[in-house]
């Protein structure tokens, strides 16, 4: 089973901002946190990863809690392409290939 | 660089049959994984590699093998198909970032009905 908990679903507007919520509350110190999406049936796509600092890249910026305990996924300018499955998970620093997708969040971004 | 590449799209079959999916990159990734998605599911992990020659299973590796003889390719073999196999595979690589973590890079998935 996967590990992280994720809203089912979000909605959110074109141009505004898109958080999405992810709590891993038994995230080990050694455990990274990463960001995937899958639009429509295509294959899923890499976004972002942290260890414990924010990280922010040309897509998104990843905010960890002090305790790692949970994160939050930022769109800054969300658009009608990011429309997607959104999955978070928890993997070691080196995860060989192995990660463990739960049913993430359908984010659904509205004109 | 063409990235993650997977033959064939599509592909039937009739129960019992085997076949062969393909995978292949060309990103020199030590990493390479075979994942499969059931409608409305997250991917599961099948069997993955972290280098030629060597393989290992993940979490549905029944009715399914691998082989890595190069750094290059990755095929999945179906032994005997059964309808529960039909489903989208996906074929993945990866490397370990230098900062930390790894980055994982997914083909573009073999659709596949087992009648």
């Amino acid at each position: 089973d996967a590990k992280t908990t994720q809203p089912p679903s979000m909605d959110c507007a074109e141009g505004r901002a898109a958080n999405l919520p992810c709590n891993h509350s038994t995230i080990s110190g050694n455990e990274y946190v990463y960001w995937y999406r899958q639009i429509h049936s295509q294959g899923p796509q890499y976004i972002i990863h942290g260890l414990k600092n924010n990280e922010t890249n040309e897509m998104a910026s990843l905010i960890i809690t002090e305790d790692r305990k949970s994160s939050t996924l930022i769109l800054p300018h969300a658009t009608l392409r990011d429309t997607a499955v959104y999955y978070c998970i928890e993997a070691g620093g080196t995860s060989y290939g192995k990660l463990t997708f739960g049913q993430g969040t359908i984010l659904t971004v509205h004109p | 660089n063409a990235g993650v590449t997977q033959t064939p799209k599509f592909q039937v079959l009739k129960t019992g049959q085997s076949m062969t999916l393909q995978c292949a990159q060309d990103m020199n990734h030590e990493y390479m994984s075979w994942y499969r998605q059931d409608p409305g599911m997250g991917l599961r992990l099948i069997h993955y590699s972290v280098g030629a020659g060597i393989t290992d299973q993940g979490e549905v590796p029944n009715g399914y093998n691998v082989s890595r003889s190069t750094t290059e390719d990755f095929p999945l073999r179906l032994l005997s198909a059964a309808p529960s196999q039909t489903s989208v595979y996906f074929c993945a690589s990866s490397y370990s970032t230098q900062y930390g973590g790894d980055t994982q890079y997914f083909g573009p998935g073999t659709r596949l009905t087992v009648l």
